[in-house]
């Protein structure tokens, strides 16, 4: 199986802040990863998808990068709606397997 | 607009079983894979099985494997998650979603499985 690995775990931010996560793949997966967002007792939204495409509907301060192993979610400027816990997602093969998510907070 | 509506979560003992639905609605049901995913109180996201459009390639998550079964009927707009052999580990919100290039791209709300006696 793929493992995923993100960092940091959480991050404490202000709104305003730019903000950068990372994800990690145990193995090269070219350019198959999306990232969600979720936010308590909802259900996960799309919001990158093929490392670096944003999700129809998605706010441009929202953007990803990387391929192989190593991939990015940068938050350009974090608005108070961005609160919430981020994950990736490997889209290469089966199992599916995500990250085990990162928790934005509230400086 | 794209609908997915899950149901048939509950309380269940070990050992028991149980029976998702998922209803579909706003796309053709029929033109996609779908994938059921669960999250336990307070944990991550884990995929758990994942049907192809015509229901005729499936495949799960190891954790799953021989004791739950994805199923759809194209002709109902329904997905479908068999559980059997319920152990407290499965106790999560179950997701079904739609599958587009290996990502989820709709989400439902989302239905409780509790898992205890």
């Amino acid at each position: 199986d793929i493992q995923m690995t993100q960092s940091p775990s959480s991050v404490s931010a202000s709104v305003g802040d730019r903000v950068t996560i990372t994800c990690r793949a145990s193995q090269g997966i070219s350019s198959w990863l999306a990232w969600y967002q979720q936010k308590p007792g909802k259900a996960p939204k799309l919001l990158i998808y093929a490392a670096s495409s944003l999700q129809s509907g998605v706010p441009s301060r929202f953007s990803g990068s990387g391929s192989g192993t190593d991939f990015t979610l940068t938050i350009s400027s974090l608005q108070p709606e961005d609160f919430a816990t981020y994950y990736c997602q490997q889209t290469n093969i089966f199992p599916r397997t995500f990250g085990q998510g990162t928790k934005v907070e509230i400086k | 607009e794209v609908q997915l509506v899950e149901s048939g979560g509950g309380l269940v003992q070990p050992g028991w079983a149980l029976s998702l639905s998922c209803a579909a609605s706003g796309f053709t049901f029929s033109s996609y894979s779908m994938s059921w995913v669960r999250q336990a109180p307070g944990k991550g996201l884990e995929w758990v099985a994942e049907i192809s459009g015509s229901g005729g390639s499936t495949d799960y998550a190891d954790s799953v494997k021989g004791r739950f079964t994805i199923s759809r009927d194209n002709s109902k707009n329904t997905l479908y998650l068999q559980m059997n052999s319920l152990r407290a580990e499965d106790t999560a919100v179950y997701y079904c979603a739609t599958v587009v290039g290996g990502y989820f791209n709709y989400w439902g709300q989302g239905t409780l499985v509790t898992v205890s006696s």
